[in-house]
């Protein structure tokens, strides 16, 4: 069981805008930044949003992030088929001071 | 870009001892910290253990007896080993980098990391 919690499935039709949220708790998220990381089909994470609401260099602004309290969320405007992919939040812990992350949310395109 | 390459044994028996090795290219180790993660359907992600540029180690405290983490700065690589497997330690490994940023707030200094670049995985399984 994961220590932030993700809803597992989100979808939405191309141009559409979606929100997943994650949720944790006071030493994750309610301290520290949270960063967001997509996953394709058979590939490794690939860094999304840093430091809450950061994109990296490559990352479309179509994609953002924001954190309030103990909960994140990440928001795809402008829905593109090549956006179906699984998509994970993590943040640092400092109880167990090591990363902890997200169930994941499997985003369909319709 | 730093890139990462990861090698070990995919095949192991339980009891056996994990080894895996992380290569650091398009940049020096001793500029980030290093994490191992691995992911399972049964776990999902799971953060191992991190080793910082000066050495330090953090361990995930479920794997902490059994868990090694090293760095060769000679090679530029660094290393996981997790003794007495069992089958609950199958899963894909990755290795990856740890950006590392420093700044001064007023006038209190401050240093935080995180998890950017990701090596290909390693799958690996733990079966009798």
């Amino acid at each position: 069981q994961s220590v932030l919690t993700q809803p597992p499935s989100a979808s939405g039709t191309p141009g559409q805008r979606v929100t997943i949220s994650c949720s944790g708790g006071s030493p994750n998220i309610g301290k520290n930044f949270v960063y967001w990381y997509q996953q394709l089909p058979g590939a490794a994470p690939k860094l999304l949003m840093y430091r809450s609401s950061q994109r990296p260099s490559g990352v479309p602004d179509r994609f953002s992030g924001s954190r309030s309290g103990t909960s994140a969320s990440l928001a795809i405007s402008g829905l593109r088929s090549e956006d179906e992919a699984e998509y994970f939040c993590a943040a640092w812990d400092d109880s167990l001071s090591g990363w902890v992350f997200g169930g994941g949310t499997r985003l369909t395109v319709l | 870009q730093v890139q990462l390459q990861q090698w070990g044994a995919g095949l192991l028996k339980p009891s056996e001892t994990l080894s895996l090795t992380c290569a650091v290219y398009g940049g020096s180790i001793t500029d980030y910290s290093l994490s191992w993660i691995r992911q399972s359907p049964r776990q999902g992600l799971e953060w191992v253990g991190q080793i910082s540029h000066g050495g330090g180690t953090k361990y995930n405290p479920s794997l902490k007896s059994r868990l090694t983490v090293s760095l060769d700065t000679s090679k530029n690589q660094f290393s996981l080993k997790l003794t007495s497997v069992t089958a609950a330690d199958t899963a894909v490994y990755y290795c990856a980098t740890e950006t590392v940023v420093r700044g001064v707030y007023i006038t209190t200094p401050y240093s935080y990391s995180y998890i950017d670049v990701w090596g290909k995985g390693t799958t690996v399984a733990v079966s009798s």
